[in-house]
């Protein structure tokens, strides 16, 4: 199995700062042939389902406001809150799906400082 | 729209079985496949297999592997968890998420709004 691993567990940032969060895997999830990452970020907030903000890494999905951003490839993966607000208070969780079992990472808290 | 409406909570003792049912609507049912993903209070979430809307196929994690059966029903367009020898460690709530295509190598688009299965004496 791939195992996601995220940094940190907890992340308290003030508002109008950025929040940066780290998803790393055990192995590459970077399919050559088609050169796609199958990484995928999601929010959850308490008592809701996860949310998809960001797919094949750096896509963000439709609605998603643009201070969500998803970068790197391969094994090494960041999540970017450019300028935080309160509503972004939630548990932010990288996936693979690269392949089988799906993995998630533990995920990280964001908390307001 | 793109809704995932789940069935309501369970309570069950251990050993029994639990079907959870995910009605979809707002697309066709048959050009997506169905994931189903676990969340146990504290832990992360950990997903349990797919099922392809289109021709039934089924992948299953190896951890439930014997224990989970995903199932669908297309007239209905709805897909089906059923999970069986339940134990305390199997209390959680359970999600149903669409992926927008029928491989199953896609991000997890729409989710429904959980059910929580609670297992007890």
């Amino acid at each position: 199995d791939i195992v996601m691993t995220q940094s940190p567990d907890s992340l308290a940032v003030s508002l109008g700062e950025r929040a940066t969060v780290n998803c790393k895997s055990s192995s590459s999830v970077l399919y050559s042939s088609n050169n796609k990452n199958y990484l995928a970020w999601y929010q959850q907030k308490p008592g809701q389902p996860p949310k998809l903000l960001i797919y094949w890494a750096s896509t963000r999905e439709s609605g998603v406001p643009d201070r969500f951003s998803g970068s790197g490839s391969g094994t090494d993966f960041t999540l970017t809150i450019s300028t935080l607000q309160a509503e972004d208070v939630a548990v932010y969780y990288c996936q693979q799906y690269y392949n089988t079992p799906r993995t998630f990472g533990q995920g990280t808290k964001l908390e307001i400082k | 729209q793109v809704q995932l409406v789940q069935s309501g909570a369970e309570v069950k003792e251990p050993g029994a079985s639990v079907k959870v049912s995910c009605k979809a609507s707002g697309y066709t049912f048959t050009s997506s496949a169905v994931h189903w993903v676990r969340q146990a209070p504290g832990q992360r979430l950990e997903w349990m297999g797919w099922i392809n809307g289109d021709n039934g196929n089924t992948k299953y994690s190896q951890k439930f592997q014997g224990r989970v059966t995903i199932t669908r029903d297309t007239s209905a367009s709805t897909a089906y968890m059923e999970l069986s020898s339940l134990r305390s460690e199997d209390t959680a709530v359970y999600y149903c998420a669409r992926s927008s295509g029928n491989n199953g190598y896609e991000p997890f688009d729409y989710w429904g709004q959980g059910t929580l299965v609670t297992v007890s004496s």
